[in-house]
């Protein structure tokens, strides 16, 4: 299966550390990519592969992986990270090349 | 710089036809993979296919397949999604975007159109 599995809503108090999580067999075999998407905005990359941040993004975003499960942590958050975040993987057959995560909505307190 | 372009918002009426572009500038246009995801109107994203422009080579999610064509015209570096038979629940944001490197399907997207606002209502 290429499905990918999040938590629906998370949040998390001003400053304090948050974790949101993408299962999925295809993470096995795969990194995830993570986007960030406010309100009436386009997705943003935010982090992606092994320990790759694009420019511009700021340091207290980070990914990790183990197993079938990859990680967003967001360390001391901010009002600004409020956002749906989305998980995306390549897909484990020739049929689904790719696939996103239902999304988890963050909100900073 | 890397731009993706999409054109404006469409208001159609079922079963009419609908084309909408992402016009792409700032790069080799031949050498990246560009997708095109929906997103129906407070929901997720979900990937639509995906359309490598050297060779028109393509790869629609099922749930798309026979729904939607993808193609790209490299003389104006152009991609395009459409449409022949419109349906209600078509209704939605697309967007387009394209990967972080050239030539590989990786799973990361850094560069992403402002989206297309497809409105489907009799």
């Amino acid at each position: 299966s290429s499905e990918l599995t999040q938590e629906s809503d998370v949040s998390v108090a001003l400053g304090q550390t948050v974790r949101i999580t993408c299962q999925g067999d295809s993470l096995r075999n795969f990194y995830a990519s993570w986007y960030q998407q406010k309100p009436g905005q386009a997705p943003l990359l935010v982090f992606y592969g092994k320990e790759s941040r694009p420019s511009g993004i700021p340091g207290r975003f980070s990914g990790s992986r183990s197993g079938n499960t990859a990680s967003l942590s967001i360390t001391g958050a901010q009002a600004e990270d409020e956002a749906v975040y989305y998980c995306n993987c390549r897909g484990n057959t020739a049929l689904e090349l790719l696939v996103f995560g239902g999304g988890t909505r963050l909100t900073v307190l | 710089e890397v731009q993706l372009v999409q054109s404006g918002a469409e208001v159609k009426k079922p079963g009419q036809s609908l084309k909408i572009s992402c016009r792409t500038s700032g790069y080799n246009f031949t050498n990246y993979w560009i997708g095109w995801v929906r997103q129906m109107p407070g929901k997720g994203l979900e990937w639509v296919g995906i359309i490598y422009p050297g060779d028109s080579d393509t790869n629609y999610s099922p749930a798309f397949e026979g729904q939607v064509t993808m193609s790209a015209d490299k003389s104006i570096t152009t991609a395009y999604l459409q449409w022949s038979t419109l349906k209600a629940s078509d209704t939605a944001i697309y967007y387009c975007t394209r990967t972080r490197t050239a030539g590989e399907l990786g799973s990361a997207w850094n560069h992403w159109g402002q989206g297309t606002l497809v409105t489907v209502s009799s």
